[in-house]
Order: C-alpha cells, then structure tokens, then sequence
C-alpha cells in the first residue's frame, strides 16, 4: 500500500540559510500535518492542513511557513535557519481531519551547521 | 506538567515475558487514543487504536478508561522484534486534530 513520501530524507544547511521539505500523502488523504522530532524528544506538532487549508497551528517559528497544495502535497518552508531546528521532521496524512488515525512519512532529518 | 504522561522506562525484559505499559492523560476532552511504536531514528508506526470496551490485536492489548484518563497497553510472549519506543498518544478532536505524544517509554527485549 502506498504510504507517506517526503523528501529529501536527509539535508545539510548551514546557519541562515533556508530549506524546504516536501510531503506527499497517502492517495486520498485530505488532512497533511507537520511534526518535529528533536533528540531524545516525541514529535511535537507544528501545523497542519485539511483540502489545503490550514487547520490548526502548533509550536511553529514564524520563520516556518506551510502550505498544502491543490494536488494534496504540503511544503514546509523554513528560513533563517538555526543550530536548534536540527531535528526530524515528520510529515503525517490522514483522511477526515480530527477522526483519523494518522500514518507517518519516514521522515526529513535536518542537521544545520 | 505534559498533557500526555507516560511510564518513564526503560523496561528490560526477557524473551516470552508479559509486560505493561501504562500512560495518562489530563485533557478530558480527549476523543482518540493510540499506541505508536518507534524504532531508532524512524518514523512513529501506529500500533492500535484504543477503544473504550478495551481491544486485543494478537499478543497485544489495550484498555482505556475515560473515568481516570487512563490508557494501557499489554504485550504478552515479548519477542526480540518488540524492541522499540512505545508512544502513547491522543488526539484531541477540539484542538484540530493534532496528536499528542507522551515521551515514550523504552523497551528491550534480551534473549
């Protein structure tokens, strides 16, 4: 069955600089959200989207941006980059926001230098 | 104080044993209620839902009671492949359906 892609799986950056990680849902999933996993930490949730529109705003910098596509694909936009956005990033997708069980891409590990 | 607590760990456990795991939770307006395993650096995999009326996938089950915000997961015959980070986790319908982790609770299963 197909699942959650993201890409890239793995990015340098360095200090400042800016990155962009992409989701692709699971086929029929209307509702995309965002997790950030640092070391040793669970997920902590950062937005979310449901038919490409945002639906609820978690612990997100305003340096982070978000936004669902009209294909159902989601891009997280983060710019300013710095030392403690080092982490996971995940990317879940779930059909009928607030009742479904979420499924989870496998992930972007972001390391800034 | 997390919205989602849960056993600290680690539990060491030898192959074949029963073991639990016990979480709680302070937003009673909660409506959904998972396990998730993790394996190092992957993604959170869902292992179930849990009902109220408490629900068994084969060596594993889960109970629920909404009264004490109380969620439970039991793994009996622990195989070496049960070796993973055990996430409770809730999904409380009025804050958008976002998910809820508890920290997680370490278990290793030694031969």
């Amino acid at each position: 069955a197909a699942g959650v892609i993201q890409s890239p799986r793995h990015l340098i950056k360095e200090k400042r600089e800016t990155a962009t990680l992409k989701c692709y849902p699971i086929p029929r999933h209307d509702t995309v959200y965002w997790y950030q996993q640092g070391p040793g930490q669970d997920p902590q949730f950062l937005i979310s989207f449901y038919e490409k529109m945002q639906s609820d705003k978690g612990s997100i910098p305003d340096r982070f941006s978000a936004q669902q596509f009209s294909d159902y694909h989601s891009e997280l936009n983060m710019s300013s980059l710095e030392l403690g956005d080092s982490a996971l990033y995940f990317c879940a997708s779930s059909f009928q926001t607030k009742l479904g069980e979420q499924f989870f891409g496998p992930g972007t590990r972001l390391t800034v230098l | 104080r997390k919205e989602v607590e849960q056993d600290p760990g680690p539990f060491n456990v030898p192959e074949g044993a029963t073991v639990a795991f016990n979480c709680t939770y302070s937003n009673s307006a909660s409506q959904s209620f998972f396990w998730y395993r993790q394996d190092c650096r992957k993604e959170p995999k869902l292992l179930m839902s849990v009902y109220s009326s408490g629900n068994e996938d084969g060596r594993f089950t889960a109970q629920l009671n909404r009264a004490s915000q109380y969620i439970s997961l039991l793994i009996r015959d622990s195989k070496l492949s049960d070796s993973a980070t055990y996430l409770c986790v809730v999904n409380a319908h009025n804050q958008g359906g976002k998910l809820i982790f508890g920290q997680g609770t370490e278990l290793s299963v030694k031969p």
